[in-house]
């Protein structure tokens, strides 16, 4: 079973709409979520992490997060081009303490 | 300037050849993590470390070895035995445990076995 799942994508969407990335996770125990984006050939930076149900807003990100459904969403208002990336969900796995992560959602913003 | 480190950034090896990859961090982090990532693929944890002289293999340790003799350092060896390592090698720490640690990445470094 899958532990952190995401929509591989792409994910196109129009320059200035509302992008909404979606994951969801297995292990109801898991306390910490964690959204990356990761341009080609570089690195997963931190774009917003969230621990508690409801809505987290920084700028143009929201995170929300549903621990009753298992699920954690992304959502990028006024989409720009530069958001063009693969965004990455990942959840902490309590028992063990490692971080785990899905294999990323492909945006794509159109000029 | 706080952050983690890996060399080389781009590495090229002969097949049959071992090879190590270096990560530091000056973070004064606990845990250290080494991933490997495919195109177009997620991340795979190869192996981590939560703390100095300490480590668990991940989901793909086969081919691969670790130390973890300083808490500023965690190299990587990509050994013969593993039989496509051409890949991008990603390195990350973490404050230590608790569920509200945030978890960096370095830089990443590029293998390419000839």
């Amino acid at each position: 079973q899958k532990e952190v799942e995401q929509n591989s994508g792409p994910l196109s969407v129009p320059e200035g709409a509302i992008a909404s990335l979606n994951c969801t996770y297995s292990d109801r125990g898991s306390q910490s979520f964690f959204w990356y984006r990761q341009y080609s050939g570089k690195s997963p930076e931190l774009i917003m992490s969230i621990y508690s149900n409801g809505d987290k807003e920084d700028g143009r990100f929201t995170a929300q997060l549903n621990k009753a459904s298992q699920y954690v969403s992304l959502l990028i208002r006024d989409s720009q081009p530069s958001d063009s990336a693969t965004y990455l969900c990942a959840v902490n796995i309590r028992r063990d303490d490692k971080i785990i992560f899905g294999k990323g959602t492909r945006l794509h913003i159109l000029p | 300037d706080g952050g983690i480190t890996q060399s080389p950034k781009y590495l090229f090896r002969k097949e049959g050849q071992n090879v190590t990859l270096s990560c530091e961090q000056n973070l004064n982090h606990d845990a250290m993590y080494w991933y490997r990532q495919d195109p177009g693929q997620g991340l795979r944890l190869i192996y981590y470390s939560q703390i100095v002289n300490d480590f668990q293999k991940g989901d793909i340790a086969e081919g691969y070895s670790v130390s973890r003799e300083k808490k500023e350092s965690f190299p990587l060896t990509v050994t013969s035995a593993q039989k496509n390592p051409t890949a991008f090698y990603l390195c990350a720490s973490r404050g230590g445990r608790g569920a509200t640690d945030t978890q960096y990445f370095g830089p990443g470094t590029r293998l390419t076995v000839l």
